[in-house]
């Protein structure tokens, strides 16, 4: 199994600063044959299903707000909310694709200062 | 507009077989990777396994002795089975479907399944 780890475990941020959340994988997730690292983000809101963010480590799904953006290759890969806004508030997780078994990172709370 | 619709006993006594239902609505079924996800009462996210567009399932190893994920397409719906529950199957689970043809990150949920396992 690809083990997904995850830091901060939460952090707190005052409206419209920065969030970076960082996530490492235990093995490179980077495709042979198409050059892309199989990596996802996904946001949970208190009482709600994940929500997809960004996949192949730095590409918006469609909808979700620019101040998103996702980068990293290899193993190592992280989140950045640009300018946090309230409904940020949430649970984020990693998740690696590059196995059949899908594995996610422990998450990150992020929470207004 | 995709949706997913879940349903199924939300209590469960140990050594039953679990069973939840995921309708989908607003699609096809066809060409698309359906996945189970489950997630423990204050805990992280755990993938069960899935079905990808050419109707082969991966499970979790833990769970693969225990677990089917099948199509119904004339239903156009996804069922999940699990046997032989114990309390540690006390979950939230959640089916999703890959974000776009043969995609695998998922971009539609379910609400989700509150199932606990308890005599």
């Amino acid at each position: 199994d690809i083990v997904m780890t995850q830091s901060p475990d939460s952090l707190a941020v005052s409206l419209g600063d920065r969030a970076t959340i960082n996530c490492k994988s235990s093995q490179s997730v980077l495709g042979n044959s198409n050059n892309k690292n199989f990596v996802a983000w996904y946001q949970q809101r208190s009482g709600q299903p994940p929500k997809l963010l960004i996949y192949w480590a730095s590409t918006r799904e469609s909808g979700v707000p620019d101040r998103f953006s996702g980068s990293g290759s290899g193993t190592d890969f992280t989140l950045t909310i640009s300018r946090l806004q309230a409904e940020d508030v949430a649970v984020y997780y990693c998740q690696q694709y590059y196995n059949t078994e899908m594995t996610f990172g422990p998450g990150t709370k992020v929470d207004i200062k | 507009q995709v949706q997913l619709q879940q349903w199924g006993a939300e209590l469960w006594k140990p050594s039953e077989t679990l069973s939840l239902t995921c309708a989908l609505y607003g699609g096809s079924l066809s060409g698309f990777y359906y996945t189970w996800i489950r997630q423990p009462p204050g805990k992280g996210l755990e993938w069960i396994g899935e079905i990808n567009p050419d109707g082969f399932t991966k499970y979790d190893p833990s769970l693969k002795s225990r677990v089917l994920i099948s199509l119904d397409t004339s239903k156009n719906q996804l069922s999940l089975k699990l046997n032989s529950v114990t309390a540690a199957d006390t979950a939230l689970y959640y089916c999703a479907r890959g974000r776009g043809n043969w995609d695998r990150p998922l971009g539609y949920w379910g609400r989700g399944t509150l199932v606990t396992v308890s005599s």
